[in-house]
């Protein structure tokens, strides 16, 4: 099945420093997602993002399908930015559209 | 505002008894999973639904089966409750190859 893998797998970052998430997939997808998972376990949307570059805020996403990488950014980070964040891909064929999710990156914003 | 509600955020049951995990959707999905998160694993698909009736194994089917009946509701079974499948289960809808939604997760305790 197709590989996904996120990096960096930890990062620790001061209150108001950028980042950039990296997800990196092993095939051609129809579907990529961002999510942030909250402390309360729920993961809540970010992006839907198979191609191209969006923003939200202080968040932002490009996804380059034909390199088989996305990225997610975040700026001016904040401590609420903690949780962990996931990237799920959706292969290029079939019907049934099952995602495949990385193992995601836990952010840690220090105040 | 897409809606997937599951059951129970906390659930604590005995091994050996059957366990039934309930997500409803509002919207009309055709697509519905069931994940499990543990730490160190990421989330795995336990089983999908691509219709009323029909459902596929995912990657850990062992030890589950599952139910749907109307669209709206996907029903995840635990035939005889085991203590390795203390874990966080996570339902999610989507129409098909379109953005996922998730509940809010069911945190199972097997004592």
């Amino acid at each position: 099945g197709i590989q996904v893998e996120q990096s960096p797998p930890d990062l620790i970052l001061q209150e108001g420093a950028n980042s950039t998430l990296r997800c990196n997939f092993s095939d051609s997808v129809n579907n990529l997602q961002w999510f942030h998972q909250n402390p309360w376990g729920q993961l809540i949307n970010l992006f839907y993002i198979p191609s191209g570059t969006k923003q939200n805020g202080r968040l932002s996403a490009t996804t380059v399908a034909t390199e088989r990488y996305s990225l997610l950014y975040i700026s001016s980070s904040q401590t609420t930015d903690s949780g962990v964040y996931f990237c799920a891909v959706t292969r290029r064929s079939g019907a049934n559209s099952k995602l495949t999710f990385g193992k995601g990156i836990t952010l840690s914003v220090r105040p | 505002d897409v809606k997937v509600t599951q059951s129970s955020r906390y659930l604590v049951k005995r091994t050996g008894e059957k366990v039934f995990l309930e997500c409803v959707q509002d919207m009309d999905h055709e697509n519905m999973f069931w994940y499990r998160q543990d730490p160190g694993l990421g989330l795995r698909l336990i089983y999908f639904s691509y219709d009323v009736k029909m459902k596929e194994k995912g990657d850990i089917p062992e030890g589950y089966s599952v139910s749907r009946e109307k669209k709206e509701r996907f029903s995840l079974i635990l035939e005889s409750a085991s203590t390795n499948q203390t874990s966080m289960y996570l339902c999610a809808s989507s129409l098909l190859g379109a953005e996922a939604f998730f509940g809010q997760g069911t945190r199972l305790t097997v004592v």
